[in-house]
């Protein structure tokens, strides 16, 4: 199956500094790329669909401008969380997909990256 | 629009035991359907999927799941648990466009010795 890749695995930063996460596929070309959180104990929720080449598309009440996405190529993709706070604590988890066969597709995530704000 | 209910947040059962995470789904059209686990501090695993081909769908782990139009259901079993299966289990439905995914709250299985 396909890999993807994220780094770091683990970052702590101080409240009001912005923290970097990269997503790769690692085997595969990814014209789209999802970025979730996940707070304890709680399910998966899609933050924002990165497509390569163009504007991410943001769901609704995610601050676009407080979580910056960059799709430069096909197979990175870059989130970014600009002067955080401790609320953004969270576990960020990326995923992507590939045709399977027919009209159907298949999922891959990242192992996740958990960001501590102090 | 498409919905996924996962009917209990914790489900505790004895090692050798079987288990059952009920999933119930909502969906205009026919929809593909998936098991994810997700164990402590690991990422995601998909177990199982149905794409509408046999309705009863083994996966990994010894782990299956039956697809059941009528009752809008896809729930999740295995006949004799193992201390390993203790993790977070989510149902996950897709979406029209069938590349993105709608998810369930998540299914807590504890194994209890």
């Amino acid at each position: 199956g396909a890999v993807v890749s994220q780094h770091p695995s683990r970052v702590i930063c101080k409240s009001g500094t912005s923290v970097k996460i990269e997503c790769r596929s690692l085997d595969f070309q990814a014209t789209t790329m999802f970025w979730y959180r996940q707070f304890p104990k709680q399910s998966l929720m899609l933050m924002a669909t990165s497509n390569e080449g163009s504007k991410a598309t943001y769901e609704q009440g995610v601050e676009k401008d407080k979580f910056l996405i960059n799709h430069a190529s096909l197979t990175l993709s870059t989130l970014t969380v600009t002067s955080a706070h401790p609320e953004d604590s969270s576990f960020y988890i990326c995923s992507t997909f590939f045709r399977t066969g027919g009209d159907y597709y298949e999922q891959y995530f990242g192992p996740g990256t958990r960001l501590t704000v102090t | 629009a498409q919905s996924v209910t996962q009917l209990d947040s914790h489900v505790s059962v004895s090692e050798g035991t079987p288990v059952l995470l009920r999933c119930n789904y909502s969906s205009s059209y026919s929809p593909s359907l998936f098991w994810y686990v997700q164990h402590p501090n690991k990422g995601l695993q998909l177990l199982l999927k149905y794409t509408s081909a046999a309705t009863l769908v083994k996966g990994i782990n010894g782990f299956e799941a039956e697809f059941k139009k009528s009752e809008t259901s896809f729930h999740l079993t295995k006949p004799s648990a193992h201390m390993s299966d203790a993790a977070e289990y989510f149902c996950v439905v897709s979406s029209d466009s069938n590349y993105q995914l709608i998810w369930g709250a998540g299914t807590k299985l504890i194994i209890k010795p």
